[in-house]
């Protein structure tokens, strides 16, 4: 089975620190993606990455970067958190050919205070 | 107007009941839909894909509607175990899927 890994599934950060959140797949998966997900707004592209090195801003990167520095780690990075970044991140990854099947991780549920 | 909408819900529907939702994209050049289960405080999991000629997967059926640029899905039989919130996704390109605020479908006894 795949396996899309989070490392932290609850977070509680204040206003203006750095946050990190990691993602590995063990699937040699070459597509990994970061979404949010908030009520109402549904689930959000904020960036992708199709090879190591690679990433693609999604719909709303405002206030996140990315890393790809090995194909399974994709991590998001908040330089400066604030408290609009509350939220559920998803990660997510899928092989390069044209599926459509993603695979989720568990989330990470991010408060900012 | 949005990329994909759907009807947030909630249906409340009871067991054996036949229930529908419709999902709508705005980008004509769309190639390929999908419809995910998102149980409660976990995952999306991909449900089925939606092919030109329409599928069937057990009780589900998903269409879809190029013309008028919407997809379905249909449950029958419907049971408790149906409950959960049904995403639409659409493929824009590349992989980048596109995904709808959600239908939660509730089934009671």
């Amino acid at each position: 089975d795949v396996k899309v890994t989070q490392s932290s599934r609850y977070l509680v950060k204040r206003t203006g620190e750095k946050v990190f959140l990691e993602c590995v797949q063990d699937m040699d998966h070459e597509n990994m993606f970061w979404y949010r997900q908030d009520p109402g707004l549904g689930l959000r592209l904020i960036y992708f990455s199709y090879d190591v090195k690679m990433k693609e801003k999604g719909d709303i990167p405002e206030g996140y970067s990315v890393s790809r520095e090995k194909k399974e780690r994709f991590s998001l990075i908040l330089e400066s958190a604030s408290t609009n970044q509350t939220s559920m991140y998803l990660c997510a990854s899928t092989p390069g050919q044209n599926t459509g099947e993603l695979f989720f991780g568990e989330g990470s549920r991010l408060t900012v205070l | 107007r949005k990329e994909v909408e759907q009807d947030p819900g909630p249906f409340n529907v009871p067991e054996g009941a036949t229930v529908a939702f419709n999902c709508t994209y705005s980008n004509s050049a769309s190639q390929s839909f999908f419809w995910y289960r998102q149980d409660c405080r976990k995952e999306p999991k991909l449900l089925m894909s939606v092919y030109s000629s329409g599928n069937e997967d057990g009780r589900f059926t998903a269409q879809l509607n190029r013309a008028s640029q919407y997809i379905s899905l249909l449950i029958r039989d419907s049971k408790l175990s149906d409950s959960a919130t049904y995403l639409c996704a659409v493929n824009t390109g590349f992989q980048k899927l596109v995904f709808g605020t959600g239908t939660r479908l509730l089934v009671s006894p």
